[in-house]
């Protein structure tokens, strides 16, 4: 089993749809989470932080699950130019540093 | 230049020969950060520094990569002898603090490797 597992999708959604997905990750000992965004044969950036408490920034949403270890990604009024593939990103510490990233969740948003 | 840079951006390499990537972060970042991404795949983890030195490279695939960052700025990955299934975009990122627990890893554009 992977330690972060997020549904490869795609997913397929008109303008203006919410969407929303999930990654999960097996190291009870992660500590900190984040959601990058990777287009088509670009390198990742970041999208957002997530962070316990639920964090928002205009119309993305990202929630935290640590009892149930899973992360969240939710995109409401989707536009064209949210078609990229979004990667869950998982850090830990355990007697070394490890930043995992999950192989990406693909999105698609068509007029 | 502002972001992270690697060079070059495109290596074809023939099956057995030895190619080097190299990567300059940016400048002041303290962790560096390999990685290795297949076709329609996420980037897997190959090894990391913390300046000059490599904390973790349980990564590397087999003895034939090695990595190496040795005045804690450039970075070079080298692979020796490729193989095919070595064809990859090899993705470097850095970040300000040391572990970049909680703070954001900036990617360069990568280095698309073909072993034929």
């Amino acid at each position: 089993r992977k330690e972060v597992e997020q549904d490869p999708g795609p997913f397929n959604v008109p303008e203006g749809a919410t969407v929303a997905f999930n990654c999960t990750y097996s190291n009870s000992a992660s500590q900190s989470f984040f959601w990058y965004r990777q287009d088509c044969r670009k390198e990742p950036k970041l999208l957002m932080s997530v962070y316990s408490s639920g964090n928002e920034d205009g119309r993305f949403t990202a929630q935290l699950n640590r009892a149930s270890q899973y992360i969240s990604l939710l995109i409401r009024d989707s536009k064209l130019s949210d078609s990229a593939t979004y990667l869950c990103v998982v850090n830990s510490y355990t007697g070394g540093f490890k930043t995992i990233f999950g192989a990406g969740t693909r999105l698609f948003v068509k007029a | 230049g502002a972001g992270v840079s690697q060079s070059p951006r495109y290596k074809v390499a023939k099956r057995g020969q030895d190619v080097a990537l190299r990567c300059d972060p940016i400048s002041g970042h303290v962790s560096l950060f390999w990685y290795q991404q297949a076709l329609g795949q996420g980037p897997e983890f190959l090894t990391y520094f913390q300046n000059e030195a490599q904390l973790d490279k349980s990564g590397l695939p087999s003895d034939r990569f090695f990595a190496e960052r040795p005045e804690g700025s450039v970075s070079t990955l080298k692979i020796q002898r490729t193989q095919q299934e070595d064809s990859a975009v090899y993705l470097c990122a850095s970040s300000l603090l040391q572990g970049a627990m909680n703070t954001e890893a900036f990617f360069g554009q990568g280095t698309r490797l073909t072993v034929v």
